[in-house]
């Protein structure tokens, strides 16, 4: 148990569906990270949000939508998605700023497939 | 931007046997970590380790920073520990951390 929370944990959708992740943490912490790891590929980093404002997006498609309403929650909205974009999506929180480490910790992920 | 390197990729390892686990980086860092990915892909903190050397209990790992490298090292492994190893890190200003490739290791019984 990390103190970082992901739902689901695993989704199917076919490329005309919108849906959404969800991601909470339970840390207090201050930044928020959504990862994409496809097969056989390290971690790529997608958005990141400190204090509930977005301060990385890393060339991602639009088809992928980003909401950060507040420090501990953190959304990924899905639409008209292509089957490439079927992997493991990780959420990861951490303490930026001043003396904080910047130690990050990640949820279970959210494992995607789209037909 | 920075590069990270880690070796072996693959590695194989009989249930008791030591291992070191390598990480190469190209450019200074604030920050490093070592994770741990079971097969549910789970991201399991091993060790936040910008400098120094720390260990916990069968692991411990060392990071040179001065000459780019980390090191995680495991003994007496178990069939547990299989799974994929990365390291982590944070180009200095950046706020960013870049993964490597990842170590995966299998301990067979």
């Amino acid at each position: 148990e990390t103190g970082v929370t992901q739902t689901p944990r695993h989704l199917v959708m076919g490329m005309t569906n919108k849906k959404s992740l969800k991601c909470e943490q339970h840390l207090g912490h201050n930044a928020m990270y959504w990862y994409k790891q496809s097969a056989k590929k390290p971690l790529e980093l997608m958005f990141v949000y400190n204090f509930k404002e977005q301060t990385e997006n890393n060339s991602v498609p639009s088809r992928f939508s980003p909401e950060c309403p507040n420090s501990s929650h953190l959304f990924l909205h899905l639409h008209t998605l292509q089957p490439e974009d079927s992997a493991l999506y990780l959420c990861a929180s951490s303490q930026r700023g001043g003396r904080a480490r910047n130690e990050q910790f990640f949820g279970p992920g959210t494992r995607l497939t789209v037909l | 931007g920075i590069q990270v390197e880690q070796s072996p990729p693959d590695l194989i390892l009989q249930e008791g046997a030591n291992s070191t686990l390598r990480c190469n980086f190209s450019d200074s860092v604030n920050n490093l970590q070592w994770f741990h990915q079971n097969p549910w892909g789970q991201l399991i903190n091993l060790f936040y380790i910008p400098s120094g050397t720390k260990q916990n209990g069968r692991l411990s790992a060392t990071t040179v920073a001065t000459e780019r490298y980390s090191l995680l090292y495991i003994s007496s492994s178990q069939t547990t520990d299989s799974g994929v190893y990365f390291c982590a890190v944070e180009n200095s200003g950046t706020y960013k951390y870049i993964f490597g490739t990842g170590t995966r290791l299998k301990v067979l019984a």
